[in-house]
């Protein structure tokens, strides 16, 4: 069972489109992060979210984390080619005095020119 | 700074052979993480440690060993290669919130 669900799992857009991720989980979380991924490196944080229902912006991406802090999406408006990569999403939780970190499978974005 | 640095960047083993993978850091951060990657199933955590010394498993950590006498360093042991651990590792390390990940080893075992 996954613990957090990522749709849809591939994307294929033409640049200028919109688009919106959702990242969905039954449990509830700390905090949830983005990451970016291009291919043969590793992930990159692109934002942290901690409060329920709060909305991030980092220029052209919104990010925002649902109420109960079960659930997050990310919105990218108007997609250039450099956008480009695998999201990855990732809930945290302190399990005893242990930090944890679960990640969902991912969303494969491609943005054409 | 140079964040997490992971060596080698690629390796082809043979079933049965043996290997460790490097994985430093020089943010001073106690947690330090492995997982692997494998395509279409996101990340998953092999190993992590919460500081010299002490480390415990993650979700698949059969096949695998780690061991973390510094804080920077974080060693992980491949000791019997096998096809199914054919896969790109990361080294991950942990400040206040966010996870800064190394560029990554590609293996194959075959």
């Amino acid at each position: 069972t996954q613990l957090l669900e990522q749709s849809p799992q591939f994307l294929s857009i033409q640049e200028g489109e919109n688009l919106t991720v959702y990242c969905n989980s039954s449990s509830v979380f700390s905090s949830l992060q983005w990451y970016r991924q291009e291919p043969g490196e590793g992930p990159v944080l692109l934002v942290t979210v901690v409060t329920g229902g709060e909305v991030k912006k980092l220029k052209r991406l919104t990010f925002q984390f649902g109420d109960a802090r079960k659930d997050s999406s990310l919105h990218i408006t108007a997609a250039q080619p450099g956008d480009t990569g695998l999201y990855l999403c990732a809930g945290t939780r302190t399990i005893g005095s242990n930090y944890k970190l679960t990640f969902g499978k991912g969303t494969l974005l491609t943005v054409n020119p | 700074n140079a964040g997490v640095t992971q060596t080698p960047k690629f390796r082809i083993l043979k079933i049965g052979q043996s290997m460790t993978l490097q994985c430093a850091q020089d943010m001073n951060h106690n947690y330090m993480y492995w997982y692997r990657q494998d395509p279409g199933m996101g990340l998953k955590l092999i190993y992590y440690s919460v500081g010299a010394g002490i480390t415990d498993k993650g979700e698949v950590p059969n096949g695998y060993n780690v061991s973390r006498s510094t804080t920077e360093d974080f060693p992980l042991r491949l000791e019997l290669a096998a096809p199914s651990q054919t896969s790109v590792y990361f080294c991950a390390s942990t400040g206040a919130y966010e996870q800064y990940f190394g560029p990554g080893t590609r293996l194959t075992v075959t």
